[in-house]
């Protein structure tokens, strides 16, 4: 099994709002990663955790801020955003981050539209 | 850092047809190219993938080549049927499991 699942599939919130996006694999990878994917675009890396640690940011704006609360959960946490950080937010994992080839498997995304 | 450059931005074939998708990148020390799906709406789904110490890869109607030592890879699908329609990405890979994408691929397989 390679699922990775994103929840919630659609996000709507204003500049205000606080919200919070998740990500959950249980295939026991220890490396989890947020890319950001505008329309017709490739995805773009925003964070890197390795064994629960951040091992990249990649100079995203502190309005992002990721947590990695146990090796199979991260979250994404957005507060005063703008519209355009409007975008598709991709979870993906792979089994060990610190390897250079391990494949990565991307969930769903959650479609995030800011107000 | 990785270059990758994706040609061609759109291609369109007929059920049937094969599809050919080739990109190049800039990093000697990227040993690592995956090739992934997308569909509207979802998110990039794996569908074949080549390390560096191998030429060649084919699974059912899907190929990967490499070329090391010209610094390209291809993408090459037989025949092709409408559920291939997608955006495809290439993608190569080197230290700190970091990939670096090319800009996509639009395949359209018209029946």
């Amino acid at each position: 099994d390679t699922e990775v699942t994103q929840t919630p599939k659609h996000l709507v919130m204003g500049m205000t709002n606080k919200k919070s996006l998740k990500c959950e694999q249980h295939m026991g990878h220890r490396a989890m990663y947020w890319y950001k994917q505008k329309a017709k675009k490739p995805p773009e890396l925003m964070f890197v955790y390795s064994y629960e640690k951040l091992s990249i940011n990649e100079s995203v704006p502190s309005r992002f801020s990721p947590e990695c609360p146990n090796s199979s959960l991260l979250n994404l946490h957005l507060h005063a955003l703008q519209p355009e950080d409007s975008a598709l937010y991709l979870c993906a994992s792979s089994q060990d981050g610190v390897r250079s080839t391990d494949t990565q498997y991307f969930g769903p995304g959650t479609r995030l539209t800011v107000l | 850092g990785e270059n990758v450059e994706q040609h061609p931005s759109t291609l369109s074939v007929q059920e049937g047809d094969s599809a050919v998708i080739k990109c190049t990148y800039s990093d000697s020390a990227s040993n690592y190219f995956p090739w992934y799906k997308q569909e509207l709406g979802k998110g990039p789904q794996l569908i074949i993938d080549i390390r560096s110490n191998v030429g060649e890869k084919k699974d059912q109607r899907i190929a990967v080549t490499l070329n090391k030592t010209a610094k390209h890879f291809s993408l090459h699908i037989t025949e092709t049927q409408p559920e291939d329609s997608a955006v495809y990405f290439c993608a190569a890979m080197g230290g700190y499991s970091t990939l670096t994408f090319g800009k996509g691929t639009m395949l359209l397989v018209s029946p």
